[in-house]
């Protein structure tokens, strides 16, 4: 079965790091770009990140606090956060981009809360 | 990159049609036949329904369909059933590996 699996997420204060990881199974994780995509408390899916085999992309808005990575022979993407603030606070998601521009299958989510 | 526009809110009674537009800008849905639709519903991770604009993945029944035209797409859901409701999300390719989503809309079966 294809799978992903997050996991990583937890309470953290403002400025802290954090760091996610995203287990991969059922597929050749090497073939596909992945991305990071976030949900806010209500609110709606924001695309973080992207990693393919041989470049990283962000958000405008994150640039330079976040960072993507991948292992292959782990199956596992990450995403290093640092300068954590408020507003980073949210369900974090793991997807599989097809080549097609789009998000086939997509993990559970992790929740980020960043909080004092 | 700013939002996709969709409406806050859509409904319908069991067997009627509902459509969902999603507008955007020259750079991103006008610009690539890369819009994705995805249902959401709560506490649980989105699906893909359609992807290029109007091409469904294996398993999603034809009773969803998409279309485009200029900067605005728009998800047809025809023939209505109660396991439709859901908060359904617009996404565009915005071109250097970008994605933008629009800011969801609530579909509600009465």
């Amino acid at each position: 079965e294809v799978q992903l699996l997050e996991s990583g997420g937890d309470l953290v204060q403002p400025g802290g790091s954090l760091r996610l990881s995203c287990a991969a199974s059922g597929f050749t994780f090497r073939d596909f770009a992945m991305s990071w995509v976030r949900q806010a408390p209500g609110k709606g899916l924001e695309w973080v990140s992207g990693i393919t085999s041989i470049a990283t992309f962000y958000a405008d808005s994150l640039k330079g606090r976040f960072t993507i990575s991948r292992d292959n022979s782990k199956n596992t993407l990450y995403l290093q956060m640092n300068s954590l603030k408020a507003e980073d606070t949210a369900v974090y998601y793991c997807a599989r981009d097809t080549g097609r521009r789009t998000f086939d299958i997509w993990g559970q989510g992790t929740m980020v809360t960043v909080s004092s | 990159q700013s939002a996709l526009t969709q409406p806050p809110s859509a409904s319908g009674s069991p067997g009627q049609s509902v459509t969902i537009s999603c507008t955007g800008t020259s750079s991103d849905v006008g610009g690539y036949n890369y819009v994705s639709w995805y249902q959401q519903r709560p506490g649980k991770a989105p699906k893909l329904m359609i992807y290029e604009v109007s091409k469904r993945p294996s398993g999603v029944p034809d009773r969803f369909s998409g279309s485009k035209s200029g900067n605005t797409a728009s998800l047809t859901v025809s023939g209505l059933q109660a396991e439709d409701e859901a908060d359904f999300y617009c996404s565009s390719y915005a071109g250097t590996n970008n994605y933008v989503f629009g800011n969801g809309t609530k579909v509600t079966v009465l």
